[in-house]
């Protein structure tokens, strides 16, 4: 069975401070994975995902994501947070055989000003 | 391009009553899936369609849920009668994928929030 943990309910950051927020899965063989954004009321949206080929990949509003085999990780980064990124983040993942999409629990972000 | 819709945005009804979801995917997206999203927690599937057929509803408690996709467009979720747990936003997406092979991000509507009284 696949799964995905995002071990922080909540990350607080300053405005123009650099924002992680950190993602493990499991999955057999490998994995498609995938980090949405939702904002207060609306659906998921989707913001970057990786497939095969960098480690690190570029999304949407200057995020960034880097896969990382040997530990599973999938951590979602942005160089200098603004207010506006304040929001529910999840990560996914799938596994390349499978259609399933699995997803975390979540991670609230608060950037302050 | 029209994202996801879905009707109706809020819903309250007592237990043991029955509701209806509808949800329109984007244009030309072959697979539409139904999330759980329950306060707290991520979105669990209910069910995935690829065009009119089921694909996994493995999670879906089909003694009181079910849903179709007539057409391979439009797509109802029902549940009847309801229980208190129901209480969630139940989201719908649709993606491009034809299959298991592709990474196609699902687009998502912006979800029914379901109260049970």
């Amino acid at each position: 069975a696949q799964s995905v943990a995002q071990p922080e309910d909540q990350v607080n950051v300053a405005e123009g401070n650099p924002l992680t927020v950190k993602c493990t899965y499991s999955v057999s063989g490998n994995p498609y994975l995938f980090w949405y954004v939702q904002y207060p009321n609306r659906g998921l949206q989707f913001l970057l995902k990786y497939i095969t080929g960098d480690n690190l990949v570029k999304g949407s509003y200057g995020f960034e994501a880097e896969f990382n085999k040997s530990q599973t990780s999938f951590h979602l980064k942005k160089p200098s947070a603004l207010v506006s990124d304040s929001a529910l983040y999840f990560c996914a993942v799938r596994a390349l055989w499978d259609y399933k999409l699995s997803f975390g629990a979540g991670t609230t972000v608060t950037v302050r000003a | 391009e029209a994202g996801v819709a879905q009707s109706p945005r809020y819903k309250i009804i007592e237990k043991r009553q029955s509701v209806a979801f509808w949800c329109n995917p984007i244009s030309g997206h072959a697979t539409l899936y139904w999330y759980q999203q329950i306060l707290g927690q991520g979105p669990k599937l209910l069910i995935q369609f690829q065009n009119n057929g089921v694909v996994d509803d493995s999670q879906l408690p089909k003694d009181r849920f079910s849903a179709e996709r007539l057409k391979g467009v439009d797509s109802t979720l029902k549940i009847q009668p309801a229980k208190l747990e129901d209480s969630a936003v139940y989201l719908c997406a649709s993606s491009l994928e034809m299959g298991r092979t592709g990474g196609s991000p699902l687009h998502f509507g912006n979800g029914t929030r379901l109260t049970v009284t």
